[in-house]
């Protein structure tokens, strides 16, 4: 049971153009939404956040947004640049004690940004 | 402000050993998460610990254990190594570990390869 899908394995797009990756959740708990991004041989990187009360949040080059009714969430990514060729994987997390803790990620997408 | 550390970086073990990982938070930061990634299965929640006490588990076997010392540092400790087991080992901190507080940073993880 994948409650955190990301249906597009990888995407290309030319530098200086838009990236939008996406997202989507099958669980309506999942109230704090993450994108991070990962190199080879090295840990995730955390880039952007967004909570459930919220439909967008911008930080510089990076905007996500939330569609609730949907169950959606997109990462975009204005303008592209070849350092932002990486593996970048969308999380969730849910409220309660039996959730502290915890991620849930979906599978990745790659990413290449060519000059 | 120093990012979260995992030492060792590599490992090679053989079936049947047993192997510890360490894990040194952000300084300030109260929880910290385990989570094994490996090209079938992607990022899996392995557990959480906050106050030196496990609040969170996922589904992995009982082989895995861990534990989180008063100055927020863990370990994770697999016992009886199966091939399986080979993966990276990431872990992550945050300031508690709950709602928008679940902002997780990761070290840049440890790989475990079993022989």
């Amino acid at each position: 049971d994948q409650q955190v899908k990301q249906n597009s394995p990888s995407l290309s797009v030319q530098e200086g153009r838009i990236s939008i990756l996406n997202c989507d959740y099958t669980n309506s708990m999942f109230d704090y939404f993450l994108w991070y991004k990962k190199y080879p041989a090295e840990g995730p990187t955390f880039l952007i956040s967004i909570s459930s009360i919220k439909d967008k949040n911008e930080d510089g080059r990076f905007t996500v947004f939330l569609n609730k009714s949907a169950k959606h969430l997109s990462l975009h990514i204005v303008p592209s640049q070849p350092g932002d060729s990486a593996v970048y994987f969308c999380a969730a997390s849910a409220h309660g004690s039996g959730n502290t803790g915890k991620l849930i990620f979906g599978q990745g997408t790659t990413l290449q940004v060519k000059p | 402000k120093a990012g979260v550390t995992q030492t060792p970086r590599y490992l090679i073990k053989t079936r049947g050993q047993q192997v510890t990982l360490s894990c040194s938070p952000i300084s300030g930061h109260r929880s910290v998460s385990w989570y094994q990634q490996t090209p079938g299965q992607g990022l899996q929640f392995l557990f959480e610990y906050f106050s030196e006490t496990q609040r969170n588990k996922g589904n992995f076997p009982g082989r895995f254990s861990g534990r989180q010392f008063s100055n927020s540092r863990s370990e994770m400790n697999v016992s009886t190594l199966e091939l399986g087991d080979s993966a990276l080992y990431l872990c992550a901190s945050s300031l508690f570990g709950q709602g928008t507080s679940n902002e997780q940073f990761f070290g840049p993880g440890t790989r475990l390869t079993v022989l």
